[in-house]
């Protein structure tokens, strides 16, 4: 069935480093791909998307690309900020419009 | 943006009563609602989707007997926690799509505590 991987986490990255969260996706079909964010004590929140195979998705400075190749959806950003501490979570949205989600990673970012 | 709500957000009941959580789409119609629920530190796991005008598809592992899902018009879906149990405490977040291939918007989520 369809599943989503993701790097697990905690991440724990000093202000104004790179990040990367990897995750890779096994679906039937052609899935669209999902970033999401949840803030402590928040609902999840879309970071943003991508419909189709080499689309680029990006929002806040986060950007993502789906790799079809790979089945791959890692999520970048060139300069996290201590605002970007929460819990990302990839997710593929299946053919019937059910979303599974990978695990989630944690990340704080240190001043 | 279309908003989706939950009611209640926080809920606290004794071990063995029923309790039940509404999920409405405020401004657009959802013929299809989805139901996650989400341990602490852990993913969102799908448990049904909801069908407006028909039965409610489970995932499997969810007792459907235990998770009652009623999605009585296009613009509400209900899920009832059935003579609920310490371990069905969770956070449960329901979903709706604005389309056919729209946006997926997520409310905000109903914390559950069994005691």
């Amino acid at each position: 069935g369809d599943s989503v991987t993701q790097m697990e986490g905690p991440v724990t990255l000093s202000e104004e480093a790179f990040l990367t969260i990897n995750c890779t996706y096994t679906a039937t079909g052609y899935p669209s791909l999902f970033w999401y964010v949840q803030y402590p004590g928040e609902g999840l929140q879309l970071l943003l998307k991508a419909t189709k195979a080499d689309d680029k998705g990006s929002n806040k400075g986060f950007e993502a690309t789906y790799r079809k190749e790979t089945t791959s959806f890692h999520l970048e950003k060139g300069s996290v900020q201590v605002s970007d501490s929460a819990v990302y979570f990839c997710a593929l949205r299946a053919t019937g419009n059910q979303f599974y989600f990978g695990t989630g990673t944690s990340l704080t970012v240190i001043p | 943006g279309a908003v989706v709500s939950q009611h209640p957000s926080w809920v606290i009941c004794k071990s063995g009563t029923s309790v039940k959580i509404e999920c409405r789409s405020l401004d657009f119609q959802a013929t299809t609602m989805f139901w996650y629920r989400q341990f602490p530190k852990q993913s969102l796991m799908l448990m049904a989707t909801s069908n407006e005008g028909s039965k409610a598809t489970y995932e499997q592992g969810v007792e459907k007997d235990k998770f009652l899902i009623n999605h009585a018009s296009l613009t509400l879906s209900t899920l009832t926690v059935t003579s609920a149990h310490p371990e069905d405490s969770s956070f449960y977040i329901c979903s709706a799509n604005s389309g056919l291939a729209g946006t997926q918007y997520f409310g905000p989520g109903t914390r559950l505590l069994v005691l």
